[in-house]
């Protein structure tokens, strides 16, 4: 079975730009998180989507947005880039998005912002 | 708010020997912890969980146990191999879901040969 996969693998971006990254659940998982990971911050949570729906959302700005499509593949964009969302952002999917299932992570977007 | 520390930014071990990485925790609700393990360019990736209704669980040579009265989480790994180089996080699922997994900052494991 595939793992979680997202594109593309990096990204570089200028300030005041918009980007979008790509998610592929695990087949079969309908629950699809996001996180950031900076060395400062380390991980923080964004949003997770359950059945084309935002159920959760973490302590991030309007600019980071996203969706799911019906067959669970998952998008994240983030508007007006700044220099500080600059991140390896990770996505993750689980088979219900119960609170005590595990996570299984992509490799993650790169993005730097210039 | 409340979140998930670790003890130790770098933990270097020699090749064979056991290793012990420990995370301290402060949500009492906290009911749910991962221990995730990060290879460089990599997502971080599973390695073992458990329910606050136990207090050890074990793999393949890895052992996590739980402290709730003292709110601690540790990882041990028996006769630790290059493979096993990483950062690990321990995580857990304090708001019910609602927040998502909140991380500790990592331990990142070095072998010396």
């Amino acid at each position: 079975k595939a793992g979680v996969t997202q594109t593309p693998r990096y990204l570089i971006k200028t300030r005041g730009q918009q980007v979008t990254l790509s998610c592929s659940p695990i087949s079969g998982h309908r629950s699809v998180s996001w996180y950031q990971q900076t060395p400062g911050q380390g991980l923080q949570f964004l949003f997770e989507y359950f059945s084309e729906t935002q159920r959760n959302k973490g302590n991030f700005p309007g600019r980071f947005s996203g969706r799911q499509f019906s067959n669970s593949r998952s998008e994240m964009n983030v508007s007006t880039l700044e220099l500080g969302d600059s991140a390896l952002y990770l996505c993750a999917s689980s088979a219900t998005g119960d609170p005590n299932e595990k996570l299984f992570f992509g490799s993650g977007t790169q993005l730097s912002v210039l | 708010g409340e979140s998930v520390g670790l003890h130790l930014p770098t933990l270097s071990v020699q090749e064979g020997d056991n290793s012990i990485i420990n995370c301290a925790y402060s949500n009492s609700a906290s009911d749910y912890f991962i221990w995730y393990k990060q290879e460089s360019g990599k997502g971080p990736q599973f390695i073992i969980d458990i329910r606050s209704n136990m207090d050890k669980r074990q793999g393949q040579r890895v052992t996590v146990l739980l402290n709730k009265t003292v709110k601690h989480l540790s990882l041990q790994i028996a006769a630790t191999q290059p493979g096993d180089s990483a950062v690990y996080f321990c995580a857990e699922n304090s708001g019910g879901g609602a927040d998502g997994l909140t991380f500790g900052k990592g331990t990142h494991l070095i072998i010396q040969p």
